[in-house]
Parts: C-alpha cells; sequence; structure tokens
C-alpha cells in the first residue's frame, strides 16, 4: 500500500542545532509538502515540492529549509534550531490529477 | 491571495444527528479544487471528500456531503447520522487551478463532537 513515511517521530533539540526531517513516500507521486500543526493555527505550509530536485517556498518559510534529492524523499531542515519552531511536522504526498493527499504520521519536534 | 477560513473553532451534535461545518476560501483562478480531510485523535490525517470548481453538482461520498455555494466562496462540509466516531479536527483545504497549481493549504479547523 502507498505510503508516507516520516523520521523521526520524535525529536528533542536545542536551541542553536540542527534539526533534519526525513519524508519517505512509495506513491511516485510528483509533490510533496511540509506543514506544521499548532494549537489554533491548523497546518501551515512551510515548503513544497513539485519534483525531485525542486522546492518551493509556502507560506511559513522562514527559519527552513527544504530538499528533494530524489522523487521518492523530502526533506526538512532546521539549520539554527529555535524554541518557536517547537511543533508538530506533517509531510504529504500528492499529484495534480489526484483527490488524495496522502498524510505522513506526523514529526513531534522539541526545541530546548 | 489563496486563503481557506474556518470559523467554528468548536462544535458538539448529538449521535445520529445532522452536522454541517463551514469554510470559505479566497481565490483569484477561476479553476480550484476543495479538500476536506479528517484528523482523528491518534494524528492520523485522512482525506474524506472533494469538490472540483467545475462541477455544479455537490460530491457525496458515504455519509459525508459537500454544500458548494460558488457565489458565496463557500464549501460546507455535511456529515448525516453522526456518529461516536466521528468525533475529530476537520479541515478544509484548496488547492488552485493555475496560480500556484501545486500549493495546497488548509484552514485551521474545526472539532467535532459527537455525544452520545
Amino acid at each position: 500500500e502507498a505510503a508516507v513515511t516520516q523520521s523521526p517521530r520524535n525529536k528533542v533539540a536545542v536551541t542553536g542545532g540542527k534539526v533534519t526531517l526525513s519524508c519517505n513516500q512509495t506513491n511516485n507521486h510528483n509533490n510533496m509538502y511540509w506543514y506544521r500543526q499548532d494549537t489554533g493555527h491548523g497546518l501551515r505550509l512551510i515548503h513544497y515540492s513539485y519534483g525531485a530536485g525542486s522546492t518551493e517556498k509556502g507560506d511559513i518559510p522562514d527559519g527552513y529549509k527544504a530538499s528533494r534529492p530524489s522523487q521518492e524523499n523530502f526533506s526538512l531542515i532546521l539549520e539554527l534550531a529555535t524554541p518557536s519552531q517547537t511543533s508538530v511536522y506533517f509531510c504529504a504526498s500528492g499529484d495534480r490529477g489526484n483527490s488524495d493527499y496522502t498524510f505522513g504520521s506526523g514529526t513531534r519536534l522539541l526545541v530546548i | 491571495a489563496q486563503k481557506v477560513t474556518q470559523t467554528q473553532t468548536s462544535i458538539s451534535v448529538v449521535e445520529k444527528t445532522t452536522v454541517t461545518m463551514d469554510c470559505v476560501y479566497e481565490t483569484r483562478d477561476s479553476s480550484y479544487f476543495l479538500f476536506w480531510y479528517k484528523q482523528t485523535a491518534s494524528g492520523e490525517i485522512v482525506f474524506l471528500i472533494r469538490q472540483d470548481s467545475y462541477k455544479k453538482e455537490n460530491a457525496t461520498v458515504g455519509h459525508y456531503s459537500l454544500n458548494f455555494q460558488k457565489p458565496k466562496s463557500s464549501i460546507g462540509l455535511i456529515i448525516t447520522a453522526t456518529q461516536i466516531e466521528d468525533s475529530a479536527v476537520y479541515f478544509c483545504a484548496m488547492r488552485e487551478g493555475y496560480t500556484n497549481a501545486y500549493k495546497v493549504i488548509f484552514g485551521k479547523g474545526t472539532h467535532l463532537h459527537v455525544l452520545p
């Protein structure tokens, strides 16, 4: 079954440290997305990609970088983590022709 | 600019009744796609139903249906014969057809509580 797998599931990072969140999809979808979920804000789009080698800024890209080295993998990078980036991060994949954007199980990040 | 707004933060209903959750959107595109997703207590986010802007008929899947009012830029989700397991957070989402055609944005969500 097609799936989106995120790693790690939980992460504790120190302020100023580098954090990499990984996402792998077996859906053969062209498009991949990173969102963060915070109480009162819903799902906010950080970065997205429409294919290997591409990354685009979403609505809240500041403090985040993204990398799409292959069709299957999409990473979210926090070069200098801050406590304000404590959140739950979701990765998703989809295609323009499809109804279904498939989500991963989420990564809970705590920056102390 | 593209925007999705859900004003209902929380709704409580009695089991087996019908509930409607509201969503309004903003876009300059003539073609766009609207979605509803459900997030369960475990955190899992699953797709429920979709409405394409060019379709006049309201989409229906199982006990989920949509009330698409294009002139009002509104896409309501209707759940009939609600069940306890429908308790969850429901998100409205939109993708434009031309401008930012790969970008999918979500509303803040509505927390539905179905009571016995």
